[in-house]
């Protein structure tokens, strides 16, 4: 079973607009990463926010993490057609000393100009 | 680099043929990932190497799957035999140490007639 879920499944918004998605995941991490996915293409590292860390920002990205509700939440500032694309977010655990990267369901998002 | 290569980009074979996935990692990588991704079921981890020893392959679906890494530059998935259900694209995508990002290749579309 996937460890992350993406909430919510799709959000299409117009440009200009904030774009806020949330995951929420089930058991203790060593980080948590965003990952964006363009249609028919491989995932891309967007951010990494450690378990020791609370927020975190990007350019137009900004991430929280509170592990104390197991959830975290990607926000893109001042949303632009570019940004059209699916949005995953994955957890790092240390399993038999290495570590699994797991994977949720993913956000479609659409800006709409 | 190259980043992560993967071969080849498409696969279109007969129920009860063999396939033979291919990556190729980024030099100097430890990690290796395989992933399968399809509408229903989402992004789902298959198996992940860590210096080319297989440390969970509890996301293998059946017997049928098999993966293997028999150097730091080159991994396969096989499927065999085939099936319809086994019909997705699957990526490969490593990462050179715990804490890191990881990075994709542009995947394999497998469908299976």
């Amino acid at each position: 079973s996937q460890q992350g879920e993406e909430d919510p499944q799709a959000l299409s918004i117009q440009e200009g607009e904030n774009a806020t998605m949330n995951c929420s995941y089930k058991t203790s991490i060593n980080n948590l990463q965003w990952y964006r996915q363009n249609s028919g293409r491989g995932l891309v590292h967007l951010i990494l926010i450690r378990s020791n860390e609370r927020e975190k920002h990007s350019g137009r990205l900004r991430v929280t993490l509170d592990t104390s509700k197991k959830s975290s939440s990607l926000l893109i500032t001042a949303s632009r057609a570019a940004d059209t694309a699916s949005y995953f977010c994955a957890t790092a655990s240390l399993i038999q000393g290495a570590q699994k990267l797991v994977f949720g369901q993913g956000t479609r998002l659409t800006i709409n100009p | 680099d190259a980043g992560v290569i993967q071969s080849p980009r498409h696969e279109v074979t007969e129920m009860g043929q063999e396939v033979t996935l291919r990556c190729k990692p980024i030099s100097g990588h430890d990690y290796l990932f395989w992933y399968r991704q399809t509408m229903m079921r989402g992004l789902e981890l298959l198996i992940y190497f860590n210096n080319n020893v297989p440390i969970d392959d509890s996301g293998m679906p059946e017997d049928r799957f098999s993966a293997k890494m028999p150097n730091a530059s080159f991994s396969t998935l096989k499927i065999q035999p085939s099936e319809p259900r086994d019909s997705a694209v699957y990526f490969c995508a490593s990462r050179d140490r715990e804490g890191t990002e990881a990075f994709f290749g542009q995947g394999t579309r497998l469908t299976v007639v």
